[in-house]
């Protein structure tokens, strides 16, 4: 079982829709979890920290459940910009990351 | 914040030869990691660069294939070695920079594309 898992998509959404991805992970002593958004062809960026129950940054709401580890991204009022592979990662105990495959979002206009 | 530079941004090698990466910070940082990221695929840990001593590898990585230099807190190197074809990947360097465990954030440098002939 891979450590993280999330679903590949694509998820394809008119614009102004709200999405949901979800990833999974397998170590349950992980304590901290990130999303990351990485654009065609270049760098991962830091979206968001989940540290604890979740946090909320505009459009954006990531939610961590540690009963069922897992962790979701909900992005509300979707833009065409908001277009990219989102990936879920979470820290290895070593300071260092592992992540997910990654979620491909498409917003439609 | 880090901002990260690496050189080259891409390259195009004959299998067999070898290729160094440079990974530059704007400041000084605890922790330098190295990644691969393949065609389609996520980020994959290749090792963490220690300064001052050699790197911690993961497993499926080994030091003959991808030596790693850290001589300061600011710079990096990775070396791809003896190059072939499934070496062809996107490398990217990141730095973990932050005031402790609950606030460091892990950035990453633009990548360096390679292809191996």
């Amino acid at each position: 079982r891979k450590e993280v898992e999330q679903d590949p998509g694509p998820f394809n959404v008119p614009e102004g829709a709200t999405v949901a991805f979800n990833c999974t992970y397998s170590n349950s002593a992980s304590q901290s979890f990130f999303w990351y958004r990485q654009d065609c062809r270049k760098e991962p960026k830091l979206l968001m920290s989940v540290y604890s129950s979740g946090n909320e940054d505009g459009r954006f709401t990531a939610q961590l459940n540690r009963a069922s580890q897992y962790i979701s991204l909900l992005i509300r009022d979707s833009k065409l910009s908001d277009s990219a592979t989102y990936l879920c990662s979470m820290d290895t105990g070593r300071r260092a990351l592992t992540f997910g495959s990654g979620t491909r979002l498409q917003v439609q206009p | 914040s880090a901002v990260i530079s690496q050189k080259p941004s891409r390259d195009i090698c004959q299998r067999g030869t070898s290729l160094t990466i440079q990974c530059q910070v704007d400041s000084q940082v605890t922790m330098m990691f190295w990644y691969r990221q393949q065609p389609g695929q996520s980020l994959t840990l290749i090792a963490t660069a220690n300064q001052g001593s050699e790197a911690t590898y993961e497993s499926g990585f080994v030091i003959d294939k991808f030596p790693i230099s850290r001589p300061n807190l600011t710079f990096s190197t990775l070396t791809v070695s003896n190059m072939s074809p499934e070496d062809s990947s996107i490398y990217l360097c990141s730095a973990l920079a932050g005031a402790g465990p609950s606030t460091d954030t892990q950035y990453f440098g633009p990548g360096t594309r390679l292809t191996v002939l």
